[in-house]
Formats: structure tokens, sequence, C-alpha cells
């Protein structure tokens, strides 16, 4: 069945670093793909998607492209903030499969000023 | 505030008791969710529901029961609680945009 991998973590960054989570996925048709956060204590939020092969998804700051010949979906920012510290997952979304989706492991991020 | 409102935030069970998690949402969306999160293991999905009168199960059904008692509410229940079902559920609604989840329930069957 489908399925996506995310790299362990936790990621520990100092401010202004480069961040980058790798997210690779296995898929039979053409799903959508996602990545969510969670802050402490709260809920998943979507951060951004892609929908087809090449597509960028981006939202404050953070970056997604969708990569068919890798299939991959690796996030990236520039220049963290502490701000940023939080767990971030990545998902597909079953093809034809009444929009359920299916999330990787998760990797916390931790900001040191 | 438009979203997804989960009941209770937290909960304490003893083994062989029975709950039901409450979840409501005002987003005018056909589709909800019920998945649970462990360390280590991201969001497994328990059950979903496509639309009003539908549920099907999803990776890790067995122990749960739900409800989709209308478009706006979906509850999940425990008919007699083990430790292994102690985790933060999280309820979601959602269509072709992505999901809204609500902020969660953390249950510990003790």
């Amino acid at each position: 069945g489908d399925s996506v991998t995310q790299m362990e973590g936790p990621v520990t960054l100092s401010e202004e670093a480069f961040l980058t989570i790798n997210c690779t996925y296995t898929a039979t048709g053409y799903p959508s793909l996602f990545w969510y956060v969670q802050y402490p204590g709260e809920g998943l939020q979507l951060l951004l998607k892609a929908t087809k092969a090449d597509d960028k998804g981006s939202n404050k700051g953070f970056e997604a492209t969708y990569r068919k010949e890798t299939t991959s979906f690796h996030l990236e920012k520039g220049s963290v903030q502490v701000s940023d510290s939080a767990v971030y997952f990545c998902a597909l979304s079953e093809t034809g499969g009444y929009n359920k989706l299916i999330f990787g492991a998760g990797t916390r991020l931790a900001v040191h000023p | 505030n438009a979203g997804v409102t989960q009941t209770p935030k937290f909960q304490v069970l003893k083994t062989g008791q029975s709950m039901t998690l409450q979840c409501a949402q005002d987003m005018n969306h056909n589709s909800m969710y019920w998945y649970r999160q462990d360390p280590g293991m991201g969001l497994r999905l328990i059950y979903y529901s496509a639309s009003e009168g539908t549920t099907d199960k999803g990776e890790v059904p067995n122990g749960y029961n739900v409800s989709r008692l209308n478009k706006r509410e979906f509850s999940l229940r425990l008919e007699s609680a083990a430790p292994s079902q102690t985790s933060v559920y999280f309820c979601a609604s959602g269509d072709n945009y992505g999901y809204t989840f609500g902020s969660g329930t953390r249950l510990t069957v003790v």
C-alpha cells in the first residue's frame, strides 16, 4: 500500500540556519502531497501542499517541490526561527481514496537562539 | 471560530470501561476522520466517513466503533478500553484542499 517515509529526528538547529526535512513516498497512483505542522499541545495544521509533479508548495517561508522522478517532497526553509520549533509531518492523499491521508512518522525540529 | 471541536481534551479510563469521544465540524466538509497518534508512529487512521450515513475502517479499527450522526458530527466509541488504546486521538474533517484537525483528546487507560 501507499506509504510515507520521513527522516528521523530530532533535528536541532540554531536560529537562521537552513532547514531540510526529507520525505519520500510510495504510491500506486498520483497522490497529492502535504506538509503538516504540530505545535506543542495542539492539533495538526496544514503548512503547504502540492497536487501534481513539479508543483511547488510554499507558506511562511517553507517550500517543498513534488518530485515524481525521485518520489520525494522535501521540506526546506532558508532561515529558521525559534518559533518554527514543532513536529513536521509529511503526508500523501491516496488516489481515489476519499481524501484519506497517510502520514509519515513526523520529524521534531528544535531551533535554539 | 470555524473549525473542528473535540471533547473531552483529557480522559483517564480503567481497563474495561467504555467512553465516547465527540467531534463536530462547521467547515461543511463531507469527509471526517479519526486518527490516533503514538510516539514514533505518526498518525494512523482508525475510521473515516466519506459522507453522512457512511463509515469505513481505516488502518487500525479494532476495538473502536464510530457513528456519523449527521454532517457535522462524528463520534468514536471505545466499548471496552485496553491499555494499548492509550494515545492521543485526533478528529479531522477534509476535502481536496486538505484537512482541518481538532486539538486532540489525550486518553490514558490504566
